[in-house]
């Protein structure tokens, strides 16, 4: 079982929006900045959002992060079928020692 | 180009050994600190160790400790994991990640390499 919790899948239509939750605790989320990763069938994964909502070089706007207390979110906005991708949060914990940790991971269809 | 190429993947039995490398080029190796993330088959994302840029600062996931070992060779532009009594279950796409300049996120990432643990 994963430190942070997110959902196991979600869909929307192309050209809609979809939202992705993280949820944590104050020894992970709540301390630390959140990482938002997108992995593409039989890909590495990649950097989508780094320290809760900037994005990288070359990542579109239309991937946005947030945070709040111990819960983060990611949004993607005008989908499109190259979205479909597993998407996974992660961030520091220090609840028994440090180590980063992972969300299960939310499995995006665009339908 | 900045790259990330891990190497060292195969098959070996429960109990034994394997040693994973990470080459690096396009970027100053040294100044970055350095991940191990694994992913078993139909599984998601697991942390498995970190080595800061001048391997002062090592951690491990709980399920490695002890048998796993992180090191670097900065002059070689390389990140090593050698890993010991392997178990079934460190069966894995082993990737090696790059933390961000002042940041820890992993912004780059190999392609992976595969380590089959089986008998």
């Amino acid at each position: 079982q994963s430190v942070l919790t997110q959902p196991p899948s979600v869909s929307a239509a192309p050209g809609q929006k979809v939202t992705i939750s993280c949820s944590g605790s104050s020894s992970n989320i709540g301390n630390n900045y959140v990482s938002w990763y997108q992995q593409l069938p039989g890909t590495a994964p990649k950097l989508l959002i780094y320290e809760n909502n900037k994005r990288p070089s070359g990542i579109p706007d239309r991937f946005s992060g947030s945070k709040s207390g111990t819960s983060a979110t990611l949004g993607i906005t005008g989908l499109q079928t190259g979205d479909e991708a597993d998407y996974y949060c992660g961030t520091w914990d220090s609840s028994l020692s440090v180590r980063k940790v992972f969300g299960g991971g939310t499995k995006l269809t665009v339908l | 180009e900045v790259q990330l190429v891990e190497s060292g993947g195969g098959l070996v039995q429960p109990g034994g050994s394997l040693r994973l490398s990470c080459a690096a080029s396009g970027f100053t190796f040294s100044s970055y600190s350095m991940n191990w993330v694994r992913q078993a088959p139909g599984k998601g994302l697991e942390w498995v160790s970190y080595i800061s840029s001048s391997s002062s600062t090592i951690y491990y996931a709980d399920s490695v400790k002890g048998r796993f070992t992180i090191s670097r060779d900065n002059a070689k532009n390389s990140l090593y994991l050698q890993m010991n009594s392997l178990r079934d279950e460190d069966t894995a796409v082993y990737y090696c990640a790059r933390d961000m300049l002042g940041a820890t996120d992993m912004d780059v990432w190999g392609q992976g390499t595969t380590v089959t643990v089986s008998s």
